[in-house]
């Protein structure tokens, strides 16, 4: 069963730092690209940052470029966000989600599966 | 970037009713156009891709259309488990941008 697993949401301080983290099982993480995607207390689905499968293509929303960084461990099965700089509106469900093709990485798009999400909490 | 505008916003409706969602792109996206279903507390599920693709297990009272910069997401015969919010996401361009959602109540 194709899977993923984020973690490492929690209560953070305005300014502070969290890592969130995506354990994938069940494909071959290494052959996809992936995304991270946040949705904030009852508003709508915010992408937040793009990865390819070799890292070697990494994208950020303006909202967060600057203080996020992806990051990947294909040995490790894993996707990271390390968030620094921590702001109120930050504040979300941060979910992973994988990338799928229609046929290359120059056509149609999307994200299947989602991860169940890990919540950021941004307050004093 | 890419705007993305659903309409309507919310949505009630009974089970047996056939449904329609429209997505709206700021630009031609092509065919570059997914849909997904959220429930409360759960992740996003992928319901249609490249605009008209049903997704695997996805149920065939659920049809997208559309190209360029006018989409439907079509629902024949709601059932129970449909009340739901749906999204539209472009994928031609980055970011990549959802529309707001659209919330459908049971009437």
């Amino acid at each position: 069963e194709v899977q993923l697993v984020e973690s490492g949401g929690g209560l953070v301080q305005p300014g502070g730092s969290l890592r969130l983290s995506c354990a994938a099982s069940g494909f071959t993480f290494s052959s996809y690209s992936m995304n991270w995607v946040r949705q904030a207390p009852g508003k709508g689905l915010e992408w937040v940052s793009y990865i390819s499968s070799s890292s070697s293509s990494i994208y950020y929303a303006d909202s967060v470029k600057g203080r996020f960084t992806i990051s990947r461990d294909n040995a490790k099965n894993s996707l990271y966000l390390q968030m620094n700089s921590l702001r109120d509106e930050d504040t979300a469900v941060y979910y992973c989600a994988r990338v799928r093709y229609y046929y290359d990485s120059s056509g149609p798009n999307w994200f299947d599966p989602w991860g169940q999400g890990t919540l950021v909490t941004v307050s004093s | 970037d890419i705007q993305m505008t659903q309409s309507p916003s919310s949505l009630s409706a009974s089970v047996g009713d056939r449904v329609t969602i429209t997505c709206r792109a700021s630009q031609s996206i092509s065919s570059y156009l997914n849909w997904y279903q959220q429930k409360p507390g759960k992740a996003p599920k992928l319901l249609i891709y490249a605009a008209s693709s049903l997704q695997s297990g996805v149920p065939s009272r659920f049809s997208g259309s559309g190209s360029g910069t006018d989409f439907t997401l079509n629902i024949s015969s709601l059932q129970p488990e449909d009340f739901a919010t749906y999204y539209c996401q472009q994928s031609y361009s980055t970011p990549r941008t959802f529309g707001q959602g659209t919330k459908l109540e049971i009437k």
